[in-house]
């Protein structure tokens, strides 16, 4: 089975903190994405990755960073996170023009 | 940029009843993807239709593309079928990277 694990589940951070969001895939996928989900918003993608150091802006990238130095791992940053940044963040990988898009559990951020 | 609308918002059935989703977007796409949200947050794809009519089990997603639209049904529902199903397309620009654009979501509760 394909994997996508976030390292955290639920966090708390302060407002000004530099916040790191981690993500790891198993299944060698080019393609990594970070979303954002609100309630009344659906999802909306933050950033994509489809190779190593390889990055494309989202709907909404403003007040975000992402990093990828290995091909299994796709890091989403907050510079300094703020209470408008509390959501719930989800990580996605799939190969090239796959037709199946696999998502990792999600992980609640509070930013107070 | 591409306008994904799903109906109904909400809906609440008795087990055993059956349910049609729709999901309306705004131009020609070549990938359309239902997914399933379950109550802990885990987002899973359930079909994969830019086009046609697939079935697995009790659920079934038909797409008329050049009618700009979707619905997924689900026959027999169970308690188990509750949670948010999202509609998600990517447009139709001549590539494929499954960067999706997705819909608010239906929040379905099946009660016993």
């Amino acid at each position: 089975d394909v994997k996508v694990t976030q390292s955290s589940r639920y966090l708390v951070k302060r407002t000004g903190e530099k916040v790191f969001l981690e993500c790891v895939q198993d299944m060698d996928h080019e393609n990594m994405f970070w979303y954002r989900q609100d309630p009344g918003l659906g999802l909306r993608l933050i950033y994509f990755s489809y190779d190593v150091k390889m990055k494309e802006k989202g709907d909404i990238p403003e007040g975000y960073s992402v990093s990828r130095e290995k091909k299994e791992r796709f890091s989403l940053i907050l510079e300094s996170a703020s209470t408008n940044q509390t959501s719930m963040y989800l990580c996605a990988s799939s190969f090239v023009r796959a037709n199946t898009i696999y998502f990792g559990e999600g992980s609640w951020l509070t930013v107070v | 940029g591409i306008q994904v609308e799903q109906s109904p918002p909400d809906l609440i059935l008795q087990e055993g009843a059956n349910s049609t989703l729709r999901c309306n977007f705004s131009d020609s796409v070549n990938n359309l993807q239902w997914f399933h949200q379950n109550p802990w947050g885990q987002l899973i794809n359930l079909f994969y239709i830019p086009s046609g009519t697939k079935q697995n089990g009790r659920l079934s997603a038909t797409t008329v593309a050049t009618e700009r639209y979707s619905l997924l049904y689900i026959s027999s529902s169970q308690t188990t079928d509750s949670g948010v199903y999202f509609c998600a397309v990517e447009r139709d620009y001549g590539g494929a990277t499954n960067k999706l654009i997705f819909g608010t979501g239906t929040l379905l509760a099946v009660q016993p």
